[in-house]
């Protein structure tokens, strides 16, 4: 099956700096997909991005599906940004049955 | 309703007893799914439904597991013989169509499954 790396594992910031979270994996893909744990285990999705760039607020995201990686970009981070930032994709060989989901970042904001 | 719901928000259970999860998606949504999450790790695919059929249920780690849907909407995800593995979060996600089309999909909060 396709492989989803995450990359870091851990990230802890102080309040206000940015950050990149990266997403790489082995297959080309037809949904990608971002979402947060928060710290309660809600999972939100944040952006639906097979290709190209979002922005929303921020956040922000982009893929190059054709080198097979996302990143998610994370502004101004605040302490309520903390949690565990998920990558997930689906094959193209795929039709709307399953996500594959990254191992996660887990990322610490301090005041 | 409004989101996701899912029953129970926690379970303890002995080994060996069979356990029922429900899960009631968002209305209308026609695609449903099964994930469980371990502590500390990502997401494992159980089972797909789209209306009351399930499409793939690849995902399901063994026939120990089952799951059903009725009416386009409540399902129900059965272990039975629970095992010490089985412990985990039972996360249930619906979308308006399947996730190919971009629709966004919405977890519930899942069911806290631990086995003693």
């Amino acid at each position: 099956g396709i492989q989803v790396e995450q990359s870091p594992p851990d990230l802890i910031l102080q309040e206000g700096a940015n950050s990149t979270l990266r997403c790489n994996f082995s297959d080309s893909v037809n949904n990608l997909q971002w979402f947060h744990q928060n710290p309660w285990g809600q999972l939100i999705n944040l952006f639906y991005i097979p290709s190209g760039t979002k922005q929303n607020g921020r956040l922000s995201a982009t893929t190059v599906a054709t080198e097979r990686y996302s990143l998610l970009y994370i502004s101004s981070s605040q302490t309520t940004d903390s949690g565990v930032y998920f990558c997930a994709v689906e094959r193209k060989e795929t039709s709307g049955s399953r996500l594959t989901f990254g191992e996660g970042t887990q990322l610490t904001v301090n005041p | 309703g409004a989101g996701v719901s899912q029953s129970p928000s926690n379970k303890v259970t002995e080994k060996g007893k069979d356990v029922e999860l429900r899960c009631d998606p968002i209305s209308g949504h026609t695609a449903l799914y099964w994930y469980r999450q371990s502590l500390g790790q990502g997401l494992e695919f159980l089972i797909y439904f789209q209306g009351n059929s399930a499409p793939d249920k690849s995902g399901l780690p063994s026939d120990r597991f089952s799951a059903e849907r009725t009416g386009g909407s409540v399902s129900t995800l059965t272990i039975q013989r629970t095992q010490q593995e089985d412990s985990a979060v039972y996360l249930c996600a619906s979308s308006f169509m399947p996730q190919g089309s971009g629709n966004t999909i919405y977890f519930g909060e899942g069911s806290w499954l631990t086995v003693v």
